[in-house]
């Protein structure tokens, strides 16, 4: 079975500091999704990353793929509140059923 | 507005009683899915589907049942076989193999069981 691990799960940093999150994932994989939730709501997909060197942006976000060491990181610059929220990464096996399987999340606290 | 809605936000049951919460989509997507949720946990797959009469067990698929008679709604119950009920429950959809292929999720429902 595919294990997806993420670290760090708890994650307090100051505003204006950079950070990274990282999700390793146990085999190989087509997809990696990077999603958001806030506080008692719903999920929101941040990120699809696709193929391996793939990097996408938005904001202070910033997510990467190397599907050679399985790995996706999620580099946080200059925080700003706002960015308070749990961060999911889920890696798509690339079988036909399209499931899903979810790291257990990044609770980010930024502070002032 | 093309969207999955939940119904309802929260529920709240008696030990021993089962609860159907309902999932509706209308984004035409052919994969549903129902995770669980609990603290510190992520979200835990409960059951899927990919086409109308068919669905599969997911990890945690034990005291939960489902149906998938329209292409558009998929419907979970929690029977009274469910040790442990209480928990946050989030539907989602998505078109498998087509297209990001990444799921979306509708607002959850919140359910207590006492």
């Amino acid at each position: 079975e595919l294990k997806v691990e993420q670290n760090p799960l708890f994650l307090s940093m100051q505003e204006g500091k950079n950070y990274t999150i990282y999700c390793n994932y146990s085999t190989t994989s087509d997809r990696l999704y990077w999603y958001r939730q806030d506080p008692g709501k719903s999920l929101e997909s941040l990120f699809v990353l696709l193929s391996n060197g793939a990097v996408k942006q938005e904001g202070r976000l910033m997510a990467s793929l190397d599907t050679k060491a399985r790995l996706s990181t999620l580099h946080i610059t200059a925080a700003v509140h706002d960015l308070s929220a749990t961060y999911f990464c889920a890696v798509d096996r690339g079988s036909t059923l399209g499931r899903l399987y979810f790291g257990r999340g990044t609770q980010l606290t930024v502070w002032p | 507005d093309g969207g999955i809605t939940q119904s309802p936000k929260y529920l709240f049951r008696k030990e021993g009683q089962n609860v159907t919460l309902s999932c509706e989509q209308n984004l035409n997507h052919d994969a549903m899915y129902w995770y669980r949720q609990d603290p510190g946990q992520g979200l835990r797959l409960i059951y899927y589907s990919q086409i109308v009469n068919d669905f599969q067990k997911g990890d945690i698929a034990e005291g939960y049942s489902v149906s998938r008679e329209k292409k558009e709604s998929f419907p979970l119950t929690v029977t009274s076989a469910q040790k442990n009920p209480t928990a946050f429950y989030l539907c989602a959809s998505s078109i498998p193999n087509r297209g990001l292929g990444e799921q979306y999720f509708g607002p959850g429902t919140r359910l207590t069981v006492t």
